[in-house]
């Protein structure tokens, strides 16, 4: 099983500063990572898949790059509704994992 | 519009058995693999299976391996999950998913409790 590791667990910003949110895999999973967004009582959000392709309607201050084993989700200029809790998700190998989170919470 | 519908949750005893079902609506059922992935109260979230679009390929987490089965029926646009021998930690919010991964339901609690 392939596992992900997901720093920091939680990051605290102000609104408008820049987010940087990494995802590391036990082995490579050349481009099949996914990051998804999750507020309290809603399911996750899709946002990026294939380490840098948006998902439709996903704003542009999202961004995702990596591959092989080092990923990054940014989060160009945060917003007040972006605070929320981000998981990866590799889809190259069964069975699918997902990281444990990264906590992104108000300055 | 996409809808994934989840039912059959509830309050189940350690070692029993329940049934999930998906109803899906909203797209081509038969162009999409379907997942079930779970999460724990105030936990993330974790894959738990999933099956190809005939269905004659599913795959599990290891967790529950042995122990649930995943089904589909394309004439009917629903996915089963069957849990047995549930346990403690089995106990989530079941979401359905399909593998264009942006449409989710609501998702079904499994209480697993004496």
């Amino acid at each position: 099983e392939i596992v992900l590791t997901q720093s920091p667990a939680t990051l605290s910003l102000s609104p408008g500063e820049r987010a940087t949110l990494s995802c590391r895999a036990s082995q490579s999973v050349n481009k099949f990572l996914a990051w998804f967004q999750q507020k309290p009582g809603q399911a996750p959000r899709h946002l990026i898949y294939d380490a840098s392709t948006r998902a439709t309607g996903i704003p542009a201050r999202f961004s995702g790059s990596g591959s092989g084993t080092d990923f990054t989700l940014t989060i160009s200029n945060v917003e007040p509704e972006d605070f929320a809790v981000y998981y990866c998700q590799q889809r190259s190998n069964w069975p699918l994992t997902f990281g444990q989170g990264t906590r992104l919470e108000i300055k | 519009e996409v809808h994934l519908l989840e039912s059959g949750g509830g309050l189940v005893q350690p070692g029993g058995s329940l049934r999930l079902s998906c109803a899906a609506s909203g797209f081509t059922f038969t162009d999409y693999a379907m997942s079930w992935v779970r999460q724990a109260p105030g936990k993330g979230l974790e894959w738990v299976s999933a099956i190809t679009i005939s269905g004659d390929n599913t795959y599990y987490a290891d967790s529950v391996r042995g122990r649930f089965t995943l089904s589909r029926d394309n004439s009917r646009n629903r996915v089963y999950l069957q849990m047995s021998s549930l346990r403690a930690e089995d106990t989530a919010l079941y979401y359905c998913v399909n593998s264009g991964w942006s449409d989710w339901g609501q998702g079904t609690l499994v209480t697993v409790s004496s």
